[in-house]
């Protein structure tokens, strides 16, 4: 079983819409939480950094939310563009020691027009 | 200021075969992580240099070794080529490496072993 897991694996939306991908953890405890988004054929850019104390955080039209009780973590995506096709991958960062990156399997969305 | 670069970005090589791989980070970085991404797998954490000292290593085989230099470019280095080592390979760099700041991707170098 994967220590973090998304949800759904695939995502298909409308342009304008907004959406919602999922990220479940069992590992802990841990330093920060990350999204990142990667295009096709490309290296991930990091979309936002949560540490285990946030609650939230924004860029642009990317909320990342975190709920550390139940060791639950969303993307919000608002007004979808095209250019948000991408996978989104869910990292969690662990500290015991040195630190390890947990990576989920990522969801994939696709904006059609 | 320019990004990370990797080279090559294709690779193709065969069964046995060994294959070194370079990533030049961001002006200013020190630190170095590489990572391999297969369609199976996902993203797995391969190793982290940092000041020419690995500082952090993934559960990868000893075929998988790297180092860095003084100027923060690093190489990977993968030896007796397996079909499984075909994948994306991407390197990461960051200031300090501590595990809580940005890290910024390179495009990757793509391996295909025959």
């Amino acid at each position: 079983k994967n220590q973090v897991e998304q949800s759904p694996q695939s995502l298909i939306i409308l342009e304008g819409k907004n959406c919602t991908l999922q990220c479940n953890y069992t590992v802990s405890p841990f330093s920060n939480l990350r999204w990142y988004k990667q295009d096709t054929g490309r290296g991930p850019v990091s979309l936002t950094i949560m540490t285990f104390s946030e609650n939230t955080k924004s860029n642009g039209r990317y909320t990342a939310t975190l709920d550390a009780d139940t060791k639950q973590s969303s993307l919000h995506i608002t007004a979808s563009q095209l250019s948000d096709s991408a996978s989104y991958i869910c990292v969690v960062i662990l500290t015991s020691g040195t630190y390890k990156y947990i990576f989920g399997t990522g969801t994939r969305l696709k904006v059609l027009a | 200021k320019a990004g990370v670069t990797q080279t090559p970005r294709y690779l193709i090589k065969t069964r046995g075969q060994q294959v070194t791989l370079s990533c030049s980070p961001i002006s200013g970085h020190r630190s170095v992580s590489w990572y391999q991404q297969t369609p199976g797998q996902g993203l797995q954490f391969l190793f982290e240099y940092f000041s020419e000292t690995q500082r952090n290593k993934g559960n990868f085989p000893g075929r998988f070794s790297g180092r860095q230099f003084s100027n923060s470019r690093s190489e990977m280095n993968v030896s007796t080529l397996e079909l499984g080592d075909s994948a994306l390979y991407l390197c990461a760099s960051s200031l300090g490496g501590s595990g809580q700041e940005t890290q910024y991707f390179g495009p990757g170098t793509r391996l295909l072993v025959l």
